[in-house]
Order: C-alpha cells, then structure tokens, then sequence
C-alpha cells in the first residue's frame, strides 16, 4: 500500500534553469498539496489541486511557479529560472476529501532542491 | 495575519518521562487541529488530529488536549522513548484545505 511518491528526492540546478518536482499521491487520493520547508522553519502552503483544478494558489509565488495536477499522470510542481532563494524542500501531501469528513493530509517524504 | 506558533523551540526529556509540547493559534475560526512528528531528512507523519467541538482525544500513548478559550493546544507524549525524537508541529485547517504549520518544536529525548 504505497504512500505518497515523489521524485526526484534530490535535485540540483543551477540558477536559471527549470526545476520539475512530481508527486504521485496515494491511491485513491484525488487531492495533491504542495508546501516549501525552508530550513529550519515550518512548512508553509503553495498550492492545492483536484485533478485538473486548481483549488487555491494563494501561497504560490505570483512569478515562475506553476503546478498542474492532470488527469492522468503525477501532479507536477514547476519552477521556471530557479534562484538561489528556491533553494528548499517542497513537500506534498494528498487527501481523500470527503464531505463532512477531515482533512487529513499525508506527506510523501519530499524533494530537497538546491540551487548553485 | 495567519500564525499558528509554537511557546518552545526545543523540548528536552528524559526517555520514560511524559513530554508536553504545547501550540498557540490566533484565528478563532479554525476548525481542525493536527500534530505532525518529522524526522530528519523525511517529510511530516501524521500523529494525531482534533476537530474544534472537542477538547481531547487521545491515540496511542499521545493525547491532544484543546482550549479554544484560550486557542491552545497541546500533544502529550507518554512515557516517551528515543524513538520520539524529532520536530513536533502543529498545524491547523480552515476548511479551506491548506494547513497553516507552526514553526516546530525539537523533542530531544535523553537515554
């Protein structure tokens, strides 16, 4: 019974290259979230998606982030010129949402990007 | 603005000994409480959640404890062990979907 994947679990770019972290939720999960972990600092929000929806992107930076969760496929979280600043780890979770029911969220172990 | 924040940065115990880590929320309209355990290099695991109409709930060896009064919550960790050791935070859901985390607790467990 697989947990949430993602890979790459290590990447490395340099600046101004793109970055693509994928994340393939649990089975029978249809509710993909991404979160950034600076270091020593909590997870903050980026984005939530349904299958082909974007739910919220409040916590997306307004410039060369993007995420797409298709209906097929692993959701994909994008980062187009990467700056040294980028360098984090993005975390997703996926859920099972159900009306009335909680939302309770399980992270895959995560992507550590690192920006030269 | 959004916080969820934690009173200690670090937590040190003696193994057997219960560990109380404790959390703040500002916002009066949340609904959901969870509390996640991370260890180094690996994402967070889910430990043990509570909905805003309770004020207790308890799972295996950890009990989660809610004023809403005071909007605190805190884990309760039994006779914990080295195994415990690791970043505790508590995170909190609007119904929105997002969780909003607090910046962690470091639990040091001594031998």
């Amino acid at each position: 019974n697989a947990g949430v994947m993602q890979n790459p679990r290590h990447l490395v770019r340099r600046r101004g290259q793109e970055a693509r972290l994928r994340c393939s939720p649990m089975k029978g999960h249809s509710h993909v979230y991404w979160y950034r972990q600076l270091p020593e600092e909590g997870l903050k929000f980026m984005v939530y998606l349904q299958k082909e929806n974007i739910i919220d992107e409040s916590g997306m930076p307004k410039e060369r982030f993007s995420a797409e969760f298709p209906k097929e496929g692993p959701s994909i979280l994008r980062i187009q010129q990467v700056v040294r600043g980028d360098s984090a780890a993005y975390f997703c979770a996926s859920s099972a949402l159900r009306e009335g029911a909680s939302y309770e969220q399980y992270f895959g172990p995560g992507t550590r990007l690192t920006v030269t | 603005g959004e916080s969820v924040g934690l009173h200690l940065p670090t937590l040190s115990v003696q193994e057997g000994d219960n560990s109380i880590i404790n959390c703040a929320y500002s916002n009066s309209a949340s609904d959901y409480f969870i509390w996640y355990k991370q260890e180094s290099g690996k994402g967070p695991q889910f430990i043990i959640d509570i909905r805003s109409n309770m004020d207790k709930r308890q799972g295996q060896r950890v009990t989660v404890l809610l004023n809403k009064t005071v909007k605190h919550l805190s884990l309760q960790i039994a006779a914990t062990q080295p195994g415990d050791s690791a970043v505790y935070f508590c995170a909190e859901n609007r119904n929105t979907g997002k969780l909003i985390f607090g910046q962690g607790t470091t639990l040091q467990v001594k031998p």
